[in-house]
């Protein structure tokens, strides 16, 4: 199977654009999370969607946004960038996001820079 | 909320084993003790997974005292491929995200 896929790999913005970043989870996979990674605050948690639901949505501001379509891909939108949104942004599917002991597969990640 | 691994950072030479701890005192009785294995500049990968006793696999070794306060990672003969940041989860499923901490970042010398 392929693994989780997430374009584009690399991305330059500057302050005030938005950006959407897209993920494909792996065949089968129905929740896909989001994951933005700094240097500063780690591995923090965004939103996950299941089924075409937010399930679940971390603290971040309204700016950032998600969505997922029927064939279980996924896009997050961050509008009006600012430079702290600098970061790797990772995307995770597993089946359902059911038991605790289901692996969550991660993508190689968006490195989005902002100017 | 967060696990800390022991130590924060550390350097081993290529063909030792390093063993990595991870302290989960609140552990609940469905968690699983789950490691991560984060590269530089890629998404964190499943490395093993265990509930009590000893778990090993192609890559690691996890064991699991009885009280299951605590874990240890244990990659033996590490070569410099094993370079990376290690992470301890007890992933709380039912949706629930994971929480990562700061993990452990490995450095393997030739």
């Amino acid at each position: 199977k392929a693994g989780v896929t997430q374009t584009p790999r690399y991305l330059i913005k500057t302050r005030g654009q938005q950006v959407t970043l897209s993920c494909s989870p792996i065949s089968g996979h129905r929740s896909v999370s989001w994951y933005q990674q700094t240097p500063g605050q780690g591995l923090q948690f965004l939103f996950e969607y299941f089924s075409e639901t937010q399930r679940n949505k971390g603290n971040f501001p309204g700016r950032f946004s998600g969505r997922q379509f029927s064939n279980s891909r996924s896009e997050m939108n961050v509008s009006t960038l600012e430079l702290g949104d600098s970061a790797l942004y990772l995307c995770a599917s597993s089946y359902q996001n059911g038991p605790p002991q289901e692996t969550q597969y991660f993508g190689p990640g968006t490195r989005l820079l902002v100017l | 909320l967060a696990k800390t691994t022991k130590p924060i950072s550390m350097d081993s030479y290529e063909g030792q084993e390093v063993n990595i701890t991870c302290s989960h005192n609140n552990i609940a009785t469905n968690d699983y003790i789950t490691w991560y294995q984060q590269f530089p500049s890629q998404g964190p990968r499943f490395i093993i997974q265990g509930y009590k006793t000893k778990v090993t696999n192609e890559v690691a070794s996890l064991f699991i005292p009885a009280d299951r306060k605590s874990s240890t990672l244990s990659l033996p003969r590490v070569s410099l491929s094993d370079t990376a940041v290690y992470y301890c989860l007890l992933p709380r499923g039912g949706n629930t995200p994971l929480v990562f901490g700061k993990g452990t970042r490995l450095s393997v010398i030739a």
